[in-house]
């Protein structure tokens, strides 16, 4: 059974650009949550997806959204790039419903670099 | 809102030398909880989990029990090996929610 993949593995941009993200969940998986991984601010929620609908979001600012496809893939924007979006970006997916026993599977992640 | 406490790192032990890592928490209702692993260079690894008070949590050595009167979950390992280097971290999920909340983490290095 194929794990979470995250694409790309790494990715430099330039302030101001914007980047997506994308993240396959595991099959027949039907959440999709995305972490912002930095080494000052820690593991941080952003958002989470459940059958293309966003059920919960972090406190990020509206420079940071996602989408979710009929087929689960997700992808997450980040508009005019900040030198503080540099992190590591984790997706991570789970059956979605009420079985907390199940936990999460995160992906590899994603590196972006804003120079 | 929910948090998680970890001990602070970092953490050096010789090969075979016993591992603990507190973990405390705060949550409102019954969350569950768990310790994810980190290698360098990758993503989070389930390590191990427990969902209710007492259940213990177990995996490639590593243990953990859910004290739901202590609000504590420990990790444990009696013999810890090269291998085990890593970034250890505690996490709950909220029986009302549908996110992680994360400790800061703990790395651990072990030395031959």
């Amino acid at each position: 059974k194929a794990g979470v993949t995250q694409t790309p593995r790494y990715l430099i941009k330039t302030r101001g650009q914007q980047v997506t993200l994308s993240c396959s969940p595991i099959s027949g998986h039907r959440s999709v949550s995305w972490y912002q991984q930095t080494p000052g601010q820690g593991l941080q929620f952003l958002f989470e997806y459940f059958s293309e609908t966003q059920r919960n979001k972090g406190n990020f600012p509206g420079r940071f959204s996602g989408r979710q496809f009929s087929n689960s893939r997700s992808e997450m924007n980040v508009s005019t790039l900040e030198l503080g979006d540099s992190a590591l970006y984790l997706c991570a997916s789970s059956p979605g419903n009420r079985d907390r026993a199940y936990g999460y599977t995160f992906g590899s992640g994603t590196r972006l670099t804003v120079v | 809102g929910d948090s998680v406490t970890q001990m602070e790192g970092p953490v050096t032990l010789s090969e075979e030398a016993f591992l603990t890592i507190n973990c405390t928490y705060t949550a409102t209702g019954y969350p569950s909880l768990f310790w994810y692993v980190q290698y360098p260079g990758e993503g989070l690894q389930l390590l191990l989990k427990a969902t209710k008070a007492d259940d213990k949590g177990s995996n490639k050595g590593f243990e953990a029990t859910y004290r739901k009167e202590t609000t504590s979950f420990h990790l444990e390992k009696g013999s810890v090996q090269v291998s085990d280097s890593a970034v250890y971290f505690c996490a709950l999920l909220n029986s009302n929610d549908y996110k992680l909340s994360f400790g800061a983490g703990t790395t651990v290095t072990v030395r031959a």
